[in-house]
């Protein structure tokens, strides 16, 4: 597609529910990240992965965060039994090269506000 | 822990006028410094990616200095706009970490008509 596709833009879960968020990057682009924003706060990293790869995922805040990307295209990322800390916006990020090779930009998608209540 | 400062938090200023931010990085282990622009319900737009100390880019009203030894950029935009209206964060690349970047809080601006 033309940009990162992520949905749904608004999620509203009650605490102990468990959610899905997906990211849809550009077709063909190598890398993708998850960043978490709370409010007042810039993006915080999640996870990364290279093609189908989860390279890094020592930002995911517990083992109830879980994210896959099974084709190394579209990615999830699943949390389960939600708190109300985990309620931010959760945006997707890809690039076309693998990170680290050279220094570009991140495509963002508009992100998934998810409140927790 | 790495520290990426942005300030002011926020700034208002009329259409017109010139304005900066600031950047603070840590100044070892530097691979790259981004800087985004995020309009309210939309994607952050990448604006640049400055590897190089001394780097200085321009797109537009709007560039961007770079000083990697002192751990600091500058965005300027010169004669802003009312469309300029945006968050501009800055996010820091370290080289032993590369796939990760490290945001700042940002910088709210809000252009007067």
């Amino acid at each position: 597609g033309a940009g990162v596709s992520q949905s749904p833009r608004y999620k509203v879960a009650k605490r102990g529910q468990d959610v899905a968020l997906r990211c849809d990057p550009i077709s063909g682009h190598v890398s993708l990240f998850w960043y978490q924003q709370a409010l007042g706060q810039g993006p915080e990293f999640l996870t990364y992965f290279q093609n189908e790869a989860q390279l890094d995922k020592s930002g995911l805040p517990s083992d109830r965060f879980f994210a896959e990307r099974p084709e190394g295209s579209v990615s999830t990322l699943k949390i389960q039994r939600t708190q109300q800390e985990d309620s931010a916006v959760y945006l997707c990020a890809s690039s076309l090269g693998a990170a680290g090779q050279g220094a570009r930009g991140y495509t963002f998608g508009s992100g998934t506000r998810l409140t927790v209540v | 822990i790495l520290n990426v400062e942005q300030s002011p938090q926020s700034l208002h200023v009329q259409e017109g006028d010139s304005t900066n931010f600031t950047c603070s990085f840590p100044s070892s282990n530097f691979y790259a410094l981004h800087w985004y622009r995020w309009e309210t319900a939309k994607s952050p737009e990448a604006l640049f990616v400055m590897t190089l100390n001394g780097d200085e880019k321009k797109k537009g009203r709007i560039s961007a200095t770079l000083n990697t030894k002192e751990g600091y950029s500058y965005l300027y935009i010169k004669g802003s706009q009312p469309e300029d209206s945006a968050t501009y964060l800055c996010a820091f690349g370290g080289s032993g970490s590369a796939r990760q970047l490290t945001f700042g809080s940002g910088t709210q601006l809000t252009v007067l008509p």
